[in-house]
């Protein structure tokens, strides 16, 4: 299986901050990346996919990078609404994995 | 709009199969590929496998052995079977929609928990 290791795993900011949020694949996924967002009680919602492509709706204060092993997931300029708990997730190959979740937390 | 509804108990037994439908509105199930995840209390993602229209099937290794999906297509629903479940299947189960392996729709979620 491909591992997904995100850091860090919390994350304190302020409203207005530029945040990012760091994926590492255990091989090479080309870009093949995927973030989501989730809000207690709440299913994940898709926000990039294909490492940098937007989803249609989601915010422009959202962008991702990167290819290979290595991909970032930026908050511009944070919101009330983004505090939540982020996973990035693999799809080059079955099984697909999940990271263990990155949860931004109000400072 | 897409839509994904997950039905069914929310309570099994230890050794027993636990049993789900996910039922689907405004997309065709004769189209795509449709998956389902789970996230035990507290704790990340876990991708359970996937189906397609056509029947095929592609499951976690680490659950194939006890893991049955299947699709109803004049329903439009597809459905999970975990057998032989123990307190560690305990978790939120969601159905959602795959497309390239990108996950852009998903259910609700419905709690299942294994206790006797």
């Amino acid at each position: 299986d491909i591992q997904m290791t995100q850091s860090p795993s919390s994350l304190s900011a302020s409203i207005g901050d530029r945040v990012t949020i760091t994926c590492r694949a255990s091989q090479s996924i080309s870009s093949s990346l995927n973030w989501y967002q989730q809000k207690p009680g709440k299913a994940p919602k898709l926000l990039i996919y294909a490492a940098s492509s937007l989803q249609s709706g989601v915010p422009s204060r959202f962008s991702g990078s990167g290819s290979g092993t290595d991909f970032t997931l930026t908050i511009s300029s944070l919101q009330p609404e983004d505090f939540a708990t982020y996973y990035c997730q693999q799809s080059y190959r079955t099984p697909y994995t999940f990271g263990q979740g990155t949860k931004l937390e109000m400072k | 709009q897409v839509l994904l509804q997950e039905s069914g108990p929310g309570l099994v037994k230890p050794s027993e199969t636990l049993s789900l439908t996910c039922t689907v509105s405004g997309a065709s199930i004769n189209s795509y590929y449709w998956t389902w995840i789970r996230q035990p209390p507290g704790k990340g993602l876990e991708w359970i496998g996937y189906i397609y229209y056509s029947g095929s099937t592609n499951y976690n290794p680490s659950l194939r052995s006890r893991v049955t999906m299947s699709i109803d297509t004049p329903k439009n629903q597809f459905s999970l079977k975990l057998t032989s479940v123990t307190a560690a299947d305990t978790a939120v189960y969601y159905c959602a929609k795959v497309g390239m392996g990108v996950i852009d729709h998903w259910g609700q979620g419905t709690v299942v928990t294994v206790s006797s």
